[in-house]
């Protein structure tokens, strides 16, 4: 199985921050990347797919980016409803996996 | 409107067994992989069963853990996708989410998420 490593785990930032994410393939998965978010008692919302793709209807200020192992996901400037937890997700093989995910908090 | 509404959850001993149902709607559901994700209490999510579309002749996996006591099938008349879980285990304790591969490369629709309980 293809495992994914988030880091960080767990960020602390301000409103109106630049936060990254990255997300570490354990083999090349070519671009079939998606992350999503997920807020408290809700289901994942897709964010974004094929490694860069925004899904229709999220917000413009969410980015992606990488190839092969290394992906990283940016919010260019943190809005309030951005605070939840953040998921990549591999889709070259199944089974499907997702990365430990990153909980992102008001500092 | 794309609709995925998930039932059949609640508590079960372990040992026994549920049947999962999630009622499809607002697409052409024999087009689209559908996969079965689900969610510990406080953990990260985890795929657990895939059916895949028509093209592919609904073909079914599985993750390891899962393998020989899920089994996931669907009713294309009624557009209901379903997950059959045997041999129920306490690791098994989620919520259980229905999720629609949008063909992509991304599961671009979910249910609600059903919540299963294995105690004794």
């Amino acid at each position: 199985d293809i495992q994914l490593t988030q880091s960080p785990s767990f960020l602390s930032a301000s409103v109106g921050d630049r936060v990254t994410i990255t997300c570490r393939a354990s083999q090349g998965i070519n671009t079939y990347l998606a992350w999503y978010q997920q807020k408290p008692g809700k289901a994942p919302n897709l964010l974004i797919y094929v490694a860069s793709t925004l899904q229709t209807g999220a917000p413009s200020r969410f980015s992606g980016s990488g190839s092969g192992t290394e992906f990283t996901l940016t919010i260019s400037s943190l809005q309030p409803e951005d605070f939840a937890t953040y998921y990549c997700q591999q889709l070259n093989s199944y089974p499907v996996t997702f990365g430990g995910g990153t909980k992102v908090e008001i500092k | 409107e794309v609709q995925l509404v998930e039932s059949g959850g609640g508590l079960v001993q372990p040992g026994g067994s549920l049947r999962l149902s999630c009622a499809a709607s607002g697409f052409t559901f024999s087009d689209h992989h559908m996969d079965w994700v689900r969610q510990a209490p406080g953990k990260g999510l985890e795929c657990v069963a895939r059916s895949k579309n028509r093209g592919s002749s609904y073909a079914a996996e599985y993750v390891a853990s899962v393998k020989g006591r899920f089994t996931i099938s669907r009713d294309e008349s009624k557009n209901l996708l379903y997950l059959q879980m045997n041999g129920l285990r306490t690791d098994d304790t989620a919520v259980y989410y229905c999720a629609r591969d949008g063909m992509n490369y991304s599961f671009d629709y979910w249910g609600h998420g059903i919540l299963v309980t294995v105690s004794s």
